[in-house]
């Protein structure tokens, strides 16, 4: 069974540019979440989404978005880069919402110039 | 605001040495307890916890809750270079509250 499959897996932006990732879910998962992952401040929660609609947010501005397909597969952009973006930006898939355990992907490792 | 706290935030071993790692939560609506490692990319998942199963053990590995005191322990016995990596504590409340880790390094 394939794992969570992100894309691209490393990328360099400059300032002001703007950036999409993709997560694929483990194949029947439906929950799809998104955490950004820095050395100073750990993993933190993204949004998460459930048969194609957001259903949680964390504390990021709005240049933050995401979408989820009818496939499961999600999107997340960011707008108007800056250089505090720079972070390693995870995708996790779990069966359900709220219940057990999240299967991470590889993540996108996203650097801004 | 809800938080996870992890302690100690480095810790440097030798292999046969036994290690506890902490976790402590202030949150509301606490559903369960998660523990995964993370040596290069993906955080690879250890043990869940939740009220009716406090306690949780695989092979060198095990890991107990204590909802009285919120907080989670997790025990490494003979440790093993492969394992070092970072250990993170999340909790799962209407989404998942990770803890900044507890870098782990066993030296041979």
């Amino acid at each position: 069974k394939a794992g969570v499959t992100q894309t691209p897996r490393y990328l360099i932006k400059t300032r002001g540019q703007q950036v999409t990732l993709s997560c694929s879910p483990i194949s029947g998962h439906r929950s799809v979440s998104w955490y950004q992952q820095t050395p100073g401040q750990g993993l933190q929660f993204l949004f998460e989404y459930f048969s194609e609609t957001q259903r949680n947010k964390g504390n990021f501005p709005g240049r933050f978005s995401g979408r989820q397909f009818s496939n499961s597969r999600s999107e997340m952009n960011v707008s108007t880069l800056e250089l505090g973006d720079s972070a390693l930006y995870l995708c996790a898939s779990s069966l359900s919402r709220g219940v057990g355990e999240l299967f991470f992907g590889e993540g996108s490792r996203l650097t801004v110039l | 605001e809800d938080k996870v706290v992890q302690s100690p935030l480095s810790l440097v071993v030798h292999e046969g040495d036994t290690v506890t790692l902490n976790c402590s939560y202030e949150v509301t609506n606490f559903r369960s307890l998660l523990w995964y490692k993370q040596e290069k990319k993906a955080p690879t998942f250890l043990f869940m916890l939740t009220s009716s199963g406090i306690e949780k053990k695989s092979g060198r590995l095990s890991s107990i809750l204590d909802k009285k005191e919120l907080s989670s322990i997790l025990n490494i016995t003979a440790t093993q270079t492969g394992d070092s990596a970072i250990y993170l504590c999340a909790v799962h409340t209407d989404k998942l509250i990770f803890g900044t880790g507890t870098r782990l390094q066993v030296f041979p």
